[in-house]
Formats: C-alpha cells, sequence, structure tokens
C-alpha cells in the first residue's frame, strides 16, 4: 500500500533555531512530492513542489530535498519564527495513480517566542 | 480572484439528513477534488473530477455521490448522513499537469449527531 509518513507529529522549538521536517513514503516511483503549510482552521496552502527528476527546491528561507532511492523528503525550515508556527503536511503523487496525492498525517510546528 | 471558495462554512446534521456541499473555482481548473481530514488520519481522497462532466472515485468513496455540471463547480452530496461523517472537508482543485501544485479551500466544517 502507497504511504506517506511523517514524525514527529508535533515538535516545538524556540524562535531563531533551524529545523527539519521529515517525510517518509512507501514507493520511490513517485512522479513528485508537495509540501503544504495548514493553520488552525484553515485550509491547505502550498508550500514547495518537487518534480521527481529535481533533489530540492528552495523559497526563501524554505527548503525541501527529496531522495527517492531512501524515500525520504525533509522540509528545512531557516530561522524559525513564531510565524511559522502551523502544521506541515507532505503529498506524494505515485507515477501509478492517476495524479491523486497521498497525504502525510503532517507534522504539528510550534515555534515559541 | 476568490480562489478555490466553499459552502457553507460550518453545519450540524442529525443522522439520515441529507445535504450538499458546494466548491467553486474561479482559475478555470480542468481537476477537482474532495478530501475528508480527520485527527490522526490525514487528507483523504473521496471523489475528483479531471473535467466538466466527469467523476471518479477515490479512498473513500462510500456515502457520498458528486457532480461535475459545471467546470467551475464540484458538488459532494451526502444522501443519508452518518456520524462517521463526521469531519472536515476540503475542496482543492488545479490545472490538471502533475506539475501544478493544487489550491485548497477553506474547508467546511460537518457534525453529525
Amino acid at each position: 500500500k502507497q504511504e506517506v509518513t511523517q514524525i514527529p507529529a508535533a515538535l516545538s522549538v524556540p524562535e531563531g533555531e533551524n529545523l527539519v521536517l521529515n517525510c517518509s513514503f512507501t514507493d520511490s516511483a513517485i512522479y513528485n512530492l508537495q509540501w503544504f503549510r495548514q493553520d488552525p482552521g484553515k485550509g491547505l496552502t502550498s508550500l514547495l513542489l518537487i518534480q521527481s527528476s529535481q533533489r530540492e527546491q528552495t523559497s526563501g528561507r524554505l527548503n525541501a530535498s527529496l531522495d527517492k532511492s531512501s524515500g525520504r523528503s525533509t522540509l528545512y525550515i531557516a530561522a524559525s519564527q513564531p510565524g511559522d508556527s502551523a502544521t506541515y503536511l507532505c503529498a506524494a503523487d505515485y507515477t501509478s495513480g492517476t495524479y491523486k496525492y497521498i497525504f502525510g498525517t503532517g507534522t504539528r510546528l510550534k515555534v515559541l517566542a | 480572484n476568490a480562489g478555490v471558495t466553499q459552502t457553507p462554512k460550518f453545519r450540524v446534521l442529525k443522522t439520515g439528513q441529507s445535504m450538499t456541499l458546494l466548491c467553486a473555482q474561479d482559475m478555470n481548473h480542468e481537476y477537482m477534488y474532495w478530501y475528508r481530514q480527520d485527527p490522526g488520519m490525514g487528507l483523504r481522497l473521496i471523489h475528483y473530477s479531471v473535467g466538466e462532466g466527469t467523476t471518479a472515485k477515490g479512498e473513500v468513496p462510500d456515502g457520498y455521490n458528486v457532480s461535475r455540471l459545471k467546470k467551475q463547480n464540484f458538488l459532494l452530496g451526502l444522501e443519508s448522513a452518518a456520524p462517521s461523517q463526521t469531519s472536515v472537508y476540503f475542496c482543492a482543485s488545479n490545472k490538471g499537469q502533475r506539475q501544478e501544485t493544487q489550491y485548497f479551500g477553506p474547508g467546511t466544517r460537518l457534525l453529525v449527531l
């Protein structure tokens, strides 16, 4: 079964710290992987999309990497701020699917001021 | 641009009642999706549509029906609501190319008593 796992489920860090969020997927045959941010009571906002041919994508303080051989993606957040507090979800588009994303359960991040 | 909008924002139903959730997008997107989000389960795909007049089942379609009569609208129906359908429902859309991100609506919170 194609699955996406995110560990830990929750994380608290002091402001200014660099941090890494992890995402694991069970099948290396993915087309792309996407990272989303979800604020409480809100919908999802796309942060970064990494195609299977790419190793990483960057946007501002965010950097996402993709290693298909190990089935892992990481989201690196530099110099974290309280405004980064949210739930971060990753989702994999498996090539065997019809463009349907499989979502992880998310990591709830709290950045302490 | 309103993006993806969902109606209603919140609804309480009694077991056995029916209702329709409306999703609208103004981005001329081909693909539209309905997800449900439950604690500890992540987002799960209910139904999706790859174009006007087409629909397909996702991971958890039982108890739901959908229609895509107009390109900009995707309706999710519950014919006979059950407490197990208490959830937050999200609609999403995208252009239909696999390199494209999904855009999410703000969600509909449904409580079935």
